[in-house]
């Protein structure tokens, strides 16, 4: 198969704390990972692509700042929120590809609910 | 960018029926996958599938990638089939093949 793990699936935080979220492919290695978030009710938007040691690409919007991504490895891919508000609860998905994969394939984390009180 | 329409919406099924979801893209692509989100948030795998037609039991998808859309079948709908199905696709333009989702058509299967 192919899977990616999310961590934490739930969090809860203070406004001005910065929260980390993690992305990890366990059974193969992906050098591009994809961030999306997703509000009640509605379709997943992405923020970011993710790559393998260089700097993300984020979508038109996104704050770069405020939603910090890091690639360290082939199988792991960290979401920070700094600052948090509450604006920024929301349902945060990463997802990957597997590296040399012939298709384009995606396969989805189980994503991390975020609520900022 | 490339735009993704689902219809419809919303769909209503008493268990044991059939139905089609559509999904229309307005550009060529290179990638295209349904998803299932159960109520958790967690989006299953579906269907890889450009082009052509596959069937995983149930389900079966067909994509006409020529006129740029696809088909999703659900037959002998089951309760657990409820959630929200979103197509996706990424146009061969797209920087790192990311994927565009569509709106969702949102399942409820009643008993």
């Amino acid at each position: 198969g192919a899977v990616v793990s999310q961590h934490p699936s739930w969090v809860i935080c203070k406004s001005g704390t910065s929260v980390k979220i993690e992305c990890r492919s366990l059974d193969f290695q992906a050098t591009t990972m994809f961030w999306y978030r997703q509000f009640p009710k509605q379709s997943l938007m992405l923020m970011a692509t993710s790559n393998e040691g260089s700097k993300a690409t984020y979508e038109q919007g996104v704050e770069k700042d405020k939603f910090l991504i890091n690639h360290a490895s082939l199988t792991l891919s960290t979401l920070t929120v700094t600052s948090a508000h509450p604006e920024d609860s929301s349902f945060y998905i990463c997802s990957a590809r597997r590296a040399g994969a012939v298709t384009g394939e995606l396969f989805f984390g189980e994503g991390s609910r975020l609520t900022v009180l | 960018g490339i735009q993704v329409e689902q219809s419809p919406p919303d769909l209503i099924l008493q268990e044991g029926a059939n139905s089609t979801l559509r999904c229309n893209f307005s550009d060529s692509v290179n990638n295209l996958q349904w998803f299932h989100q159960n109520p958790w948030g967690q989006l299953i795998n579906l269907f890889y599938i450009p082009s052509g037609t596959k069937q995983n039991g149930r389900l079966s998808a067909t994509t006409v990638a020529t006129e740029r859309y696809s088909l999703l079948y659900i037959s002998s709908s089951q309760t657990t089939d409820s959630g929200v199905y979103f197509c996706a696709v990424s146009a061969p333009k797209a920087a790192g093949n990311k994927l565009t989702f569509g709106g969702g058509t949102r399942v409820l299967v009643k008993p």
